[in-house]
């Protein structure tokens, strides 16, 4: 049973326009969620962060949001560039400091 | 920066042979991990170790088997290597907390 969930595996963007990625949980207990990047042939790379006490966390074009009651969290890129192109993993951690992965979207930025 | 390092990027092996994959990290943290990821599957945590010569069953620990002998190198082995460990595996490292770094990766293929 998945506890991490991004339900788009795939998502096409304009350049210059907004990309908006989701993600889903369902384990009430976590406490600190994360956004990796990953490119082909490359590991994932830390993008941004936020603590369940926050709703909101932003750093440049890229924003987090949380909603708790929905178990629910966002990333939104503004304005989308091509160097965007990844996949995009959406983490979630528990007290013990594991994480708990999604499958991953792969944003795909059209020139 | 941080490094690890994943010995090889590109593994091709026969069935049943035993398979040794090295990660190396620079920065004297306590904790490493393997991870497989798989498409639509995400990140999979297969083994971790908070501590030298200590380790600790993730998910989907069946088929491998782990050494940590020093602070900085995490083996992960396959004992009797099978097509479905084909996959992409990736090796982090953490001092605390959700501050995650990985290596590049390394492709496996079992034929």
């Amino acid at each position: 049973d998945q506890q991490v969930k991004q339900n788009s595996p795939s998502l096409s963007v304009q350049e210059g326009r907004i990309s908006i990625l989701n993600c889903d949980y369902t384990n009430s207990m976590f406490d600190y969620f994360l956004w990796y990047k990953k490119y082909p042939a490359e590991g994932p790379t830390f993008l941004i962060s936020i603590s369940s006490i926050k709703d909101k966390n932003e750093d440049g074009r890229f924003t987090v949001f949380l909603n708790k009651s929905a178990k629910h969290l966002s990333l939104h890129i503004v304005p989308s560039q091509p160097g965007d192109s990844a996949v995009y993993f959406c983490a979630a951690g528990d007290s013990n400091y594991q994480l708990i992965w999604g499958a991953g979207t792969k944003l795909i930025i059209k020139p | 920066d941080v490094k690890v390092t994943q010995s090889s990027r590109y593994l091709v092996k026969r069935t049943g042979e035993k398979v040794f994959l090295e990660c190396v990290q620079d920065m004297d943290h306590e904790n490493m991990f393997w991870y497989r990821q798989d498409p639509g599957l995400g990140l999979r945590l297969i083994y971790f170790s908070y501590d030298v010569k200590m380790k600790e069953k993730g998910d989907i620990p069946e088929g491998y088997s782990v050494s940590r002998e020093k602070k900085e190198r995490f083996s992960l082995i396959l004992e009797s290597a099978s097509t479905n460990q084909t996959s992409m595996y990736l090796c982090a490292s953490s001092l605390d907390g959700y501050g995650y770094t990985f290596g590049s990766g390394t492709r496996l293929t079992v034929v």
